[in-house]
């Protein structure tokens, strides 16, 4: 079955220490997403890539970090500068055609992160 | 700016009893808007995408509906299973940024 696959469900970390969340797709699709999701709050995104070794800064980029060597791999890594880290994170996948896409995203099962 | 609000902020509705829900948008220029379900720490899920004013969709008990300001969801008959927190979400010409409203949350009492 294709799909995204997001893992580890929980995570925590302790003050200091960078975490990184994994985020696989089997969709071939090119574009990719992160986005961070507290309560109340629509989901704000944190970083996306339309293509392999390409991504741009979201909305609130500041503390987190990602690489895209990979059209089906797409890791998040929470620094220790992102000072309000626990939330619940999500990575999404659409196909992207030509300059813009216009399809629909779908989403993985996303990854709790807590700060202990 | 760019802008999705999403109302009510929450909904409790008896089984069967009928209801909508709205979706306000003010963007350049729309590309798509987008309709999903999220279930309590779970993933959204895809429902629908509406393209370009007057087109509707439908999928069992729900139906969306798109002008050139709002888009509807209308839920007709709903059964406690519907019961989740329903988000909007819209594509702006020449971007590649999905923008988000805070979803509103569904309750449907047996």
């Amino acid at each position: 079955d294709g799909g995204i696959t997001q893992s580890p469900k929980y995570l925590f970390r302790k003050e200091g220490q960078n975490v990184t969340l994994s985020c696989e797709q089997n969709l071939n699709h090119d574009a990719m997403y992160w986005y961070r999701q507290d309560p109340g709050q629509g989901l704000r995104l944190i970083y996306y890539s339309q293509i392999v070794n390409d991504f741009q800064k979201g909305d609130i980029a500041e503390g987190y970090s990602v690489s895209r060597e990979k059209k089906e791999s797409f890791p998040l890594t929470v620094t220790s500068a992102q000072k309000n880290p626990t939330a619940f994170y999500l990575c999404a996948s659409s196909i992207s055609r030509g300059r813009a896409s216009y399809n629909e995203q779908f989403f993985g099962p996303g990854t709790r992160l807590t700060v202990l | 700016e760019d802008q999705v609000t999403q109302s009510p902020e929450a909904l409790r509705l008896q089984e069967g009893e009928s209801s909508s829900l709205n979706c306000s948008y003010t963007v350049s220029g729309l590309r798509g808007l987008f309709w999903y379900r999220q279930d309590p720490g779970k993933g959204p899920e895809f429902l629908f995408t509406l393209y370009s004013a007057g087109e509707e969709k439908e999928k069992e008990r729900l139906k969306a509906t798109l002008t050139k300001k709002e888009s509807f969801l209308h839920i007709t008959a709903p059964k406690p299973e519907d019961s989740a927190t329903y988000l909007c979400a819209v594509l702006t010409s020449g971007t590649y940024k999905y923008i988000f409203g805070t979803g509103t949350r569904l309750k449907v009492l047996a």
